[in-house]
């Protein structure tokens, strides 16, 4: 059974830190791997997707990167803003179609 | 252009009644799927429908029961609610089965 793990739990920087948020899964027989952004009381926001047989994938601030090998994923957050502070979750997909949830990195920028 | 609508947004059953919750999306996507997140859980698949015409069982499918009314429609019944199915219940869709899933703002649920 696939199994996410993000670390850390939570994590406080001060506006414009660059940093990086992990994401570890144990079956490395993914389809993708998605990241997703959480705001208090709202959906997720889809943010990255990356399939198996990419290494990373950019948009704007943001890069994700998948190692399927060693089992994780990492979200690089450029620049930080207020703005960015939400609950980032990340997400396996596997066979059939499964996404399968970390617990999610909650995220507070301070201006 | 909406993407993906829940209703309602908030719900309070009472141990034993029944509840549809509804969801639509014009994304003109072939699959939809029903979640729901729990503190200390995550968020976890009930059903999903692949295409229009198919349902299958998530992760957590017991006490729930779901219908793909058309394309754009994928409702979640829950036939005698239970506390333990007091939870935030996410409707999701994407184009096709293992691409980008697009999800709705949910929906919190309370049974007592």
């Amino acid at each position: 059974k696939q199994e996410v793990t993000q670390i850390p739990a939570a994590l406080s920087v001060p506006e414009g830190e660059n940093l990086v948020l992990n994401c570890s899964f144990t079956d490395s027989a993914i389809y993708n791997l998605q990241w997703f952004r959480q705001d208090p009381g709202k959906g997720l926001t889809s943010l990255l997707l990356i399939q198996s047989s990419q290494r990373e994938q950019t948009s704007g601030r943001l890069n994700a990167s998948l190692d399927k090998s060693s089992g994780r994923s990492t979200l690089y957050i450029a620049a930080s803003q207020p703005g960015d502070s939400a609950t980032y979750l990340c997400a396996a997909e596997t066979s059939g179609s499964r996404l399968t949830f970390g617990e999610g990195t909650q995220l507070t920028v301070n201006p | 252009n909406a993407g993906v609508t829940q209703t309602p947004k908030f719900q309070v059953l009472k141990t034993g009644q029944s509840m549809t919750l509804q969801c639509a999306q014009d994304m003109n996507h072939n699959s939809m799927y029903w979640y729901r997140q729990d503190p200390g859980m995550g968020l976890r698949l009930i059903y999903y429908s692949a295409s229009e015409g198919t349902t299958d069982k998530g992760e957590v499918p017991n006490g729930y029961n779901v219908s793909r009314l058309n394309k754009r429609e994928f409702s979640l019944r829950l036939e005698s609610a239970a506390p333990s199915q007091t939870s935030v219940y996410f409707c999701a869709s994407s184009y096709d089965l293992t691409y980008e899933q697009y999800f709705g703002p949910g929906t919190r649920l309370t049974v007592t």
